[in-house]
């Protein structure tokens, strides 16, 4: 299985735009990038996932590199409630891959 | 509208004992997973269920660890003979597609377990 590779930690000032990076060098063509984040004393909870363009919804944008080996997460204005742990997580498009591989993941403190 | 819920939130059993944890997934959701997470891990897959079936149980650690989910809605994960290192958050998530990469899966608060 491709695997990822983020940063244990990240801190970011409050109200400022927050970039978390995840390098997967093994992705293969059929494998989506997904990113959950897990809030303090919650379950996981979807953020976004894309396969080549990038992507944006209500509560991130999800950059991906032209040759897809990396990714960054881009949340546009961090506040308190971001604080959370960040994973990024590689699904191949194939059948029967559809559980969530998770890794140690960033965890991210948000300075008020 | 209602989200996973998972029962019960807290359980403390001694070296031994059976128990049984429930999962009661979104309505109508097709899929369900279980997950285990270790204090400071992310969670790691068990096994899941695509309506009634289990469709993968590679993740379930020994024989001692089952689960079923008999009318394809509430699951339950079963540990027989529980000993100190299935202490864990057990978690449930379920999504409303199957065979895709790009469902999302919703979490449930999880059960702690604590085997003393």
């Amino acid at each position: 299985d491709a695997k990822t590779t983020q940063p244990n930690s990240m801190e970011s000032n409050e109200e400022e735009p927050v970039h978390l990076p995840c390098n997967h060098s093994t992705i293969s063509g059929t494998d989506y990038i997904h990113w959950y984040r897990q809030l303090p004393s919650q379950g996981p909870e979807y953020v976004i996932h894309g396969l080549t363009s990038n992507v944006n919804n209500r509560m991130a944008s999800l950059a991906i590199a032209e040759d897809r080996k990396s990714s960054t997460l881009i949340l546009h204005r961090a506040t308190l409630r971001d604080a959370a742990v960040y994973y990024c997580i590689l699904r191949d498009e194939d059948f029967g891959n559809e559980k969530l591989t998770f890794g140690t993941g960033t965890r991210l403190t948000i300075i008020p | 509208g209602a989200g996973v819920s998972q029962s019960p939130r807290y359980k403390v059993t001694k070296r031994g004992q059976d128990v049984a944890l429930r999962c009661d997934p979104i309505s109508g959701h097709v899929s369900l997973y279980w997950y285990r997470q270790a204090l400071g891990q992310g969670p790691e897959f068990l096994t899941y269920f695509n309506y009634e079936a289990q469709q993968d149980k590679s993740g379930l650690p020994n024989d001692r660890f089952s689960a079923e989910r008999p009318e394809g809605s509430i699951s339950t994960l079963t540990i027989q003979r529980t000993e100190q290192r299935d202490s864990a958050m057990y978690r449930c998530a379920s999504s409303s597609q199957s065979g895709t990469s790009t469902d999302t899966q919703y979490f449930g608060p999880g059960t702690r377990l604590t085997v003393l």
